[in-house]
């Protein structure tokens, strides 16, 4: 199998809070993982790709001092939510991928999410 | 955008009746997937197709491709009320040399029992 979990599934918090949100790939290795945000009634936004032991690449437009990523581990990748404001409410999700970096022709395998609530 | 388009948006049919949905991307690539979204979940991967693929079947599934014209098609046979949910092609983005997947806008299905 590939499991991927993500922890926790639901956050709601007050404006101001950071939130960290963990992305575990639980029977496999994964040098690089990937954070998406989805809008409802439509599909994934990549945000960043998470590479173990080295910066995470940022799509154009997310600010990386708001979103930061850290990847310490071959399971590990955390997203935190600096200063959450309600715009940054979303459902995140990240995935992974097995193998090392280039390995073509694989799937990824996502965790179930986690909705993020600002008040 | 990179963003592939799929079609249809919303696909409404009864138990039982085929469903088909398409997806046009933009750029060259290795290999095109689909993926399946329950409501407020993550993505199940259904099925890979590779560029040197023109079809593939997995269960009641077959998809096809036709890189000359950047199109995919996801058929689900005798649909079922538990294949209700959106349905996203994504291909890998050869042509940027990355690993990051693009993804359709989907393509949301309900199926009436």
């Amino acid at each position: 199998g590939a499991v991927v979990s993500q922890h926790p599934s639901r956050v709601i918090c007050k404006s101001g809070t950071s939130v960290k949100i963990e992305c575990r790939s639980l029977d496999f290795q994964a040098t690089t993982m990937f954070w998406y945000r989805q809008f409802p009634k439509q599909s994934l936004m990549l945000m960043a790709t998470s590479n173990e032991g080295s910066k995470a690449t940022y799509e154009q437009g997310v600010e990386k001092d708001k979103f930061l990523i850290n990847h310490a581990s071959l399971t590990l990748s955390t997203l935190t939510v600096t200063s959450a404001h309600p715009e940054d409410s979303s459902f995140y999700i990240c995935s992974a991928r097995k193998g090392f970096r280039g390995g073509l022709n694989q799937p990824q395998h996502f965790g179930d999410g986690t909705r993020l609530s600002i008040l | 955008s990179q963003q592939g388009e799929e079609d249809p948006q919303a696909l409404s049919i009864q138990e039982g009746e085929n469903a088909t949905m398409n997806c046009s991307y933009k750029t060259s690539i290795n290999n095109l997937q689909w993926y399946r979204q329950n409501s407020g979940r993550g993505l199940v991967h259904l099925i890979l197709i590779r560029s040197n693929e023109r079809e593939k079947h997995s269960g009641r599934l077959r998809v096809t491709l036709d890189t000359s014209k950047k199109s995919s098609s996801l058929l689900i046979t005798a649909s079922r009320a538990a294949d209700t949910a959106s349905y996203f092609c994504a291909t890998d983005a050869l042509a940027y040399n990355t690993d990051k997947l693009i993804f359709g806008t989907g393509t949301r299905l309900q199926v009436f029992p």
